[in-house]
This record gives structure tokens, sequence and C-alpha cells, in this order.
């Protein structure tokens, strides 16, 4: 299996454009959560998808962040405009949840966003 | 303040010796407790979770609950330089881990120096 993939897996934009995160989870895995890592706030919960819908968004920091899951296979996380402070490393990881279950989460590589 | 406070470190440590990694929190309902490693330029991947107090052992690392003074720790056997790593503790409210939050700590980079 080729594990949760994540594009691009650098990005250096400039403050005020739109930045796209891409991500496909694991086939089969029928969750998908979207992380921010900083050195300051580590890892913190964006938004998480069950079955395509989005259960728990309130870790989103503003109107600025958006995401979107289409379909079971792709997942998107737009900032739009982006900001200096945006700056981190986003990860992805999926999941296969199911009732009593403790299957874990299995996070991507990540994707490191410097805003200028 | 965090809902879950971990000593960023960095901690490093000879070859052989036993390493000692811990975090504090105060939610009092986080019922399972984990331990997730991350190697530089990866992201992190499950090493071990503890349900409720009591100790867990899986080889060289044993995972230890104290829910009574909201303590939870990670011991390192015989480390090694493989171990080199962050390690970042992580708690959630229930036991379905996969379809639920996971609140982390900051992460302890840990260095096994040979």
């Amino acid at each position: 299996d080729a594990g949760v993939i994540q594009s691009p897996r650098h990005e250096v934009t400039e403050m005020g454009q739109e930045v796209t995160l891409r991500c496909k989870p694991i086939s089969g895995h029928n969750s998908l959560f979207w992380y921010r890592q900083t050195m300051m706030r580590g890892l913190e919960l964006l938004i998480y998808f069950n079955n395509n819908v989005p259960i728990d968004d309130s870790g989103m920091p503003e109107d600025r962040f958006s995401a979107k899951m289409p379909n079971a296979s792709f997942s998107t996380l737009k900032i739009q405009p982006s900001e200096p402070r945006d700056s981190a490393v986003y990860f992805c990881a999926s999941s296969l949840s199911n009732s009593g279950g403790t299957d874990t989460q299995y996070f991507g590589p990540g994707t490191r966003l410097t805003v200028l | 303040q965090k809902e879950v406070e971990q000593d960023p470190g960095p901690l490093s440590v000879p070859e052989g010796a036993i390493v000692s990694l811990n975090c504090t929190y105060s939610n009092s309902a986080f019922q399972y407790f984990m331990w997730y490693r991350q190697y530089s330029r990866k992201g992190p991947e499950l090493l071990m979770y503890t349900y409720s107090s009591g100790n867990k052992e899986d080889g060289r690392f044993t995972a230890q609950v104290d829910k009574s003074s909201k303590y939870i720790s990670l011991f390192i056997r015989d480390s090694q330089p493989s171990d080199s790593a962050t390690y970042l503790c992580a708690m959630t409210l229930g036991s379905n881990f996969g379809n639920e939050k996971l609140t982390f700590g900051t992460g302890t980079r840990l260095t096994i120096i040979p």
C-alpha cells in the first residue's frame, strides 16, 4: 500500500496568494483528518471527515481556511488569502473507523508551507 | 494553558541508556493515551497506546498512565541511535480513535548518541 499521499511536499508562496494542499487517503479508509504542526503549538487538528462528510471543523482557524472531500479518495485544504502566520507543516491522516474500533490514524508525509 | 503539556527537550542520552519521556494533562475525561514517534521530515506513526491507568510493555518500550496525577510516561530501555526522533503524546476522550479528535503534546525531540 502506498500510504497517505500528500502534494505538494513543499510550497513557497507570497502573502495574499491562494494555496491548495491535496491529500489521497489510504484506499478503503473512511475517515480523513487535516492537522497543522508548528514549533509553538505542536500538532493541531483542523478538520476531519467521516464518509466524506465534515464532522468537526472547530479547529479551522478562520474563514480563510476551507476543506473539501468530494469523494472517498481525495481531499483538499485551501487557504485564501495566505498569511505568513500560516507557515507550518500540514499533515493529512486517514483511518478505517468502525464502531468500537481502535484503529489508528495513518499520517502522510506532510506539506511544508512557507508564506513569505 | 494547553490541555496537554510536554517538555520539548531536546533530550540527548548515550546509547544503551534508559529514556523517560513524560506528559501531563488537564482534562480528566481523557481515556486513551498514545505515544507517536515522528522521524525528521516524516509524519507521526503510532508507537503504542494504553487505556486508563496502568502499564503496557512492548519490547523495549513501556507506557505508563497515572490518571490520579494526570501524568503519562514512555520509557525506552537499551536506547538505540534508531530511536532518535520526536516523541509525541496524544489522548482521546473515547476508544474509537480512528474516528475522533487526537489531542497532542508538542513533542520531545530525542537524540541517542552512539
